[in-house]
């Protein structure tokens, strides 16, 4: 199976800031790798898909870049309702696997 | 609008079976792979299993193998999780999303196994 290191699991930063996840894939996969953000106590919710592919609707200050066995996901000028988890996903080989998430908290 | 609707969740026994239902509505169901997803209390996100479009492919992760069988109804719009010999471990919010890509969630129901 494809193992997913997702770094940091947690970390903290104020309104404005520029934010950054990484997520390392245990083989090739391409750009197959989607993110997602879960609010407390919501659904989760796709951000990003085939690497780079911002989702319609997503505000545009959040990018993903990468390729291969490592991959980013960017917030560019943080807001309070990015308090959040955020998970990628690779869904180059099944199963299909999740990074252990990063909680992303606002000062 | 899009709906993915859970149903099916409950307290189980360990070694007990469940089925989980998922009905969907506002885009063509026959037209997507569909996945299930879960979610243990207090943690991450775990992919368990999807299926091809017309039932043809079934992909599991190796926890529920041989446990759980996932299938789909395309007359009924409807998706299906057998679960079998329930363990402790399979207690979660479990998520019915639509496509390949996880593009749209359910709003998931609960499983608790225990005794």
């Amino acid at each position: 199976d494809i193992q997913m290191t997702q770094s940091p699991s947690a970390m903290s930063a104020s309104v404005g800031d520029r934010v950054t996840i990484t997520c390392r894939a245990s083989q090739d996969i391409n750009n197959h790798l989607a993110w997602f953000q879960q609010r407390p106590g919501k659904v989760p919710k796709r951000l990003i898909y085939a690497s780079s592919t911002l989702q319609s609707g997503v505000p545009s200050r959040f990018s993903g870049s990468g390729s291969g066995t490592e991959f980013t996901l960017t917030i560019a000028g943080l807001q309070p309702e990015d308090s959040a988890t955020y998970y990628c996903l690779q869904h180059s080989g099944s199963p299909f696997t999740f990074g252990q998430g990063t909680k992303l908290a606002i000062k | 609008e899009m709906q993915l609707v859970e149903s099916g969740g409950g307290l189980v026994q360990p070694g007990g079976s469940l089925r989980l239902s998922c009905v969907g509505s506002g885009f063509t169901f026959r037209s997507y792979w569909m996945t299930w997803v879960r979610q243990a209390p207090g943690k991450g996100l775990e992919w368990v299993a999807n299926i091809k479009e017309d039932g043809s492919e079934e992909h599991y992760v190796d926890s529920v193998k041989g446990r759980f069988t996932i299938s789909r109804d395309n007359a009924k719009n409807s998706l299906y999780l057998q679960m079998n010999s329930l363990r402790d471990e399979d207690t979660a919010v479990y998520y019915c999303v639509r496509d390949l890509w996880l593009y749209f969630w359910g709003q998931g129901t609960l499983v608790t196994v225990s005794s």
